[in-house]
C-alpha cells in the first residue's frame, strides 16, 4: 500500500539554523500540506499546496516557513532561521482530493 | 474558530471492557468532513475513518465503530472489547472547503491487561 515517507526522522539543529524538511507523498495525490505538534499537544495545521502554489497557511506559518515542490515527487519545508520554539514533530500528509489525508510518520525537530 | 473538542484528556481501562471516545465539533460549513486518527507510542497517525456530513450512516469496523450525530454535531467513536495494542492518543479532526484539518487536543486511551 503507498504511503508517505519523511526525511530525516530526527533533526538535530542549532538556533538559527535553517532546516529543510523532506516528505515524499502518496504518487497520484495533488494536495500537500504539513501539520506540526508540539510535544504532548494537538496537531496543529501550517500549509496546504496544490498546483505548485499555497492554497491555505495558519497563522504559525510566517516568512521563516516556505514551501517547495521541487520536483515531481518531494515536497518541502523550509524553516529559515529555527528558534527554540519550532521544537516539534512535523508530519506531511497528501490527498488526491478534499478527502482523506494520509500522515507521514514524522520529523522530529529538535531546536538547541 | 471552529473547534473540535475532546473532551477527555485520558481514559483508562482494563482490557475486554468497552470504551467509548468523545468528539463534539463546530462548523459553517454545509459540507464537511469528519475524522478519528490514531497516534500510537511510536508517534505515526494511523487514518481510521471519515465521514461526511451527508452521510450521518454509522459504521462498524470490526471492533471499531462510530456514531455519527449531526444534530448534536457528535461523532463519537467506540471499541469493543479493547485490547493493549489500542492504547495510544485518538484525535479527532475536522475538514471542509478549505482543506486544512482541525484536531482536537486528543484522547489518551490506556488499556490495561
Amino acid at each position: 500500500e503507498p504511503e508517505v515517507t519523511q526525511t530525516p526522522s530526527h533533526q538535530v539543529t542549532q538556533m538559527g539554523q535553517e532546516v529543510i524538511l523532506r516528505c515524499v507523498p502518496i504518487s497520484n495525490h495533488l494536495y500537500f500540506y504539513w501539520y506540526r505538534q508540539i510535544l504532548g499537544q494537538k496537531v496543529e495545521f501550517l500549509v496546504s499546496f496544490y498546483n505548485n502554489e499555497i492554497s491555505e497557511k495558519s497563522e504559525i506559518f510566517d516568512d521563516q516557513f516556505s514551501v517547495e515542490r521541487p520536483d515531481g515527487s518531494n515536497f518541502t519545508l523550509k524553516i529559515r532561521s529555527t528558534k527554540l520554539e519550532d521544537s516539534a514533530m512535523y508530519f506531511c500528509a497528501s490527498s488526491r482530493d478534499l478527502d482523506t489525508q494520509y500522515f507521514g510518520p514524522g520529523t522530529r525537530l529538535t531546536v538547541l | 474558530a471552529q473547534k473540535v473538542t475532546q473532551a477527555q484528556t485520558e481514559i483508562s481501562v482494563v482490557e475486554k471492557e468497552d470504551v467509548t471516545l468523545d468528539c463534539v465539533y463546530e462548523t459553517r460549513d454545509t459540507t464537511y468532513y469528519l475524522f478519528w486518527y490514531k497516534q500510537p507510542p511510536s508517534g505515526e497517525l494511523v487514518f481510521l475513518i471519515r465521514r461526511n456530513s451527508f452521510d450521518e450512516q454509522n459504521e462498524i469496523s470490526g471492533r471499531y465503530s462510530w456514531n455519527f450525530q449531526k444534530s448534536t454535531s457528535s461523532f463519537n467513536f467506540t471499541i469493543t472489547a479493547s485490547q493493549v495494542v489500542d492504547s495510544a492518543v485518538y484525535f479527532c479532526a475536522r475538514g471542509g472547503s478549505n482543506y486544512k484539518l482541525t484536531f482536537g487536543k486528543g484522547t489518551l486511551l490506556t488499556v490495561n491487561p
